[in-house]
């Protein structure tokens, strides 16, 4: 079946620390990946996608995101984490072609202790 | 600056009214969805539409239905809103279809049905 697993539901985290949120998918043919943040009563923002070519992928805000095949993994990563970082966090996977659908995941929810 | 605008953001109705959710986008995008969001569930697709007057069901259609007349517009229905359908729900496009490209959403409708 095919699935987003997004392992976290809260993260908290010091301002400055480095984080880093998981997400595992489960998808038969070739995956596009994505992260998106959605600030309280907001709709979401595409924070980094994955389509093909190197691994690891820069987005704004100071993310970046790396594709691991062999573990299914598109772990979303920051070095520094500032207070307005904290929101949700959505993964999402969509096939490569040929379709509408999108899988998304449950969100984890960051909190960042100033 | 691309946008999707939903022109309700916060709504209240009671059991049994019909309710339009308005959705409209300025960049020229073909396709456009509207998602339903519930806590720990994820999105969840509602309906999908590829084209003006062209739409599929989504994961979860029962009790609604939409209208896509322009291509800068897509509306969600209601016919008759119970309790279990209060709910944030988000509109988004995107540019074709063919490929899983990025979504761009609005800012949501929450819905409270009483």
């Amino acid at each position: 079946a095919q699935s987003v697993t997004q392992p976290d539901i809260h993260i908290t985290v010091s301002e400055g620390a480095s984080l880093e949120l998981r997400c595992n998918y489960s998808y038969g043919a070739t995956p596009y990946l994505f992260w998106y943040v959605q600030s309280p009563g907001q709709g979401l923002q595409l924070l980094l996608k994955y389509f093909s070519g190197d691994t690891l992928v820069q987005g704004i805000k100071g993310f970046e995101a790396e594709f691991k095949r062999s573990q299914s993994s598109f772990n979303l990563r920051k070095p520094s984490v500032h207070w307005s970082d904290a929101a949700e966090y959505f993964c999402a996977v969509g096939a490569a072609s040929g379709t509408y659908k999108y899988i998304f995941g449950t969100g984890t929810r960051l909190k960042v202790l100033a | 600056d691309v946008k999707v605008t939903q022109s309700s953001r916060y709504l209240v109705k009671r059991t049994g009214e019909k309710v339009f959710l308005e959705c409209v986008q300025d960049m020229d995008h073909e396709n456009m969805f509207w998602y339903r969001q519930d806590p720990g569930l994820g999105l969840r697709l509602i309906y999908f539409s590829y084209d003006v007057k062209m739409k599929e069901k989504g994961d979860i259609p029962e009790g609604y239905s939409v209208s896509r007349e322009k291509k800068e517009r897509f509306s969600l229905i209601l016919e008759s809103a119970s309790t279990n359908q209060t709910s944030m729900y988000l509109c988004a496009s995107r540019k074709t279809g063919g490929y899983a490209g990025e979504l761009f959403f609005g800012e949501g409708s929450r819905l409270t049905v009483l």
